[in-house]
């Protein structure tokens, strides 16, 4: 089936702008999470999301940053009032649930968008 | 924050060499995957190795894992031109949120890049 998939591709941004990334993940994938990813360096972990429930928001820069999954399926992520610093490439992530110690399964990734704030 | 340091930062070697990068970490952990990134292709799983295994092979990769070193290394034999990429060591940790739903985490480290040449 389809892999991952992610829009826009790429996204240029006036500075304080607000932006909407689409993630659309494996179908059955009850697992979702958001990178950010600045260029050199590896992916940073944003949230998470278990089917609908945000479980983990701990990687979310400041309060500009947003994230839901409301149907359990699609999610989106937002940024209000887009800075400078916020140019990079946001992955998305998919995978099976992993909920037990020595069960573990891998992420299957999105191509990624590429936000640049001018 | 990034947990996994990655060695060497930058790697070049002929076609048919063999190419050897590692992964150190600071923290416990339940597993570690090693994870490539092009262009062409975007972020792809290559390899998942749980805390209470030492040593595993899937085609022309082999991974170690030393939880009391907490070290990890990738090994690619024969390299190719298309192994050309960036390789990325991540952390598995099962973590629990507050109302005490488990999942699986991953925290990734800077990367390696590999270039082969032709």
């Amino acid at each position: 089936g389809a892999g991952v998939s992610q829009s826009p591709r790429y996204k240029v941004a006036k500075r304080g702008q607000d932006v909407a990334l689409r993630c659309d993940p494996i179908s059955g994938h009850v697992s979702l999470f958001w990178y950010q990813q600045a260029l050199g360096q590896g992916p940073e972990f944003l949230t998470y999301f278990q089917n609908e429930a945000q479980l983990d928001k701990s990687g979310l820069p400041s309060d500009r940053f947003f994230a839901e999954r409301p149907e359990g399926s699609v999610s989106t992520l937002k940024i209000q009032r887009t800075q400078q610093e916020d140019s990079a490439v946001y992955l998305c992530a998919s995978s099976l649930v992993w909920a037990a110690k020595t069960l573990a399964y891998e992420q299957y990734f999105g191509p990624g968008t590429r936000l640049t704030v001018t | 924050s990034q947990q996994g340091e990655e060695d060497p930062q930058a790697l070049s070697i002929q076609e048919g060499e063999n190419a050897t990068m590692n992964c150190s970490y600071k923290t416990s952990i339940n597993n570690l995957q090693w994870y490539r990134q092009n262009s062409g292709r975007g972020l792809v799983h290559l390899i998942l190795i749980r805390s209470n295994e030492r040593e595993k092979h899937s085609g022309r990769l082999r991974v170690t894992l030393d939880t009391s070193k907490k070290s990890s290394s990738l090994l690619i034999t024969a390299s190719r031109a298309a192994d050309t990429a960036s390789y990325f060591c991540a952390t598995g940790l099962l973590r629990s949120n507050a109302g005490g739903t488990s999942y699986g985490k991953l925290t990734f480290g800077q990367g390696t890049i590999l270039t082969v040449h032709p």
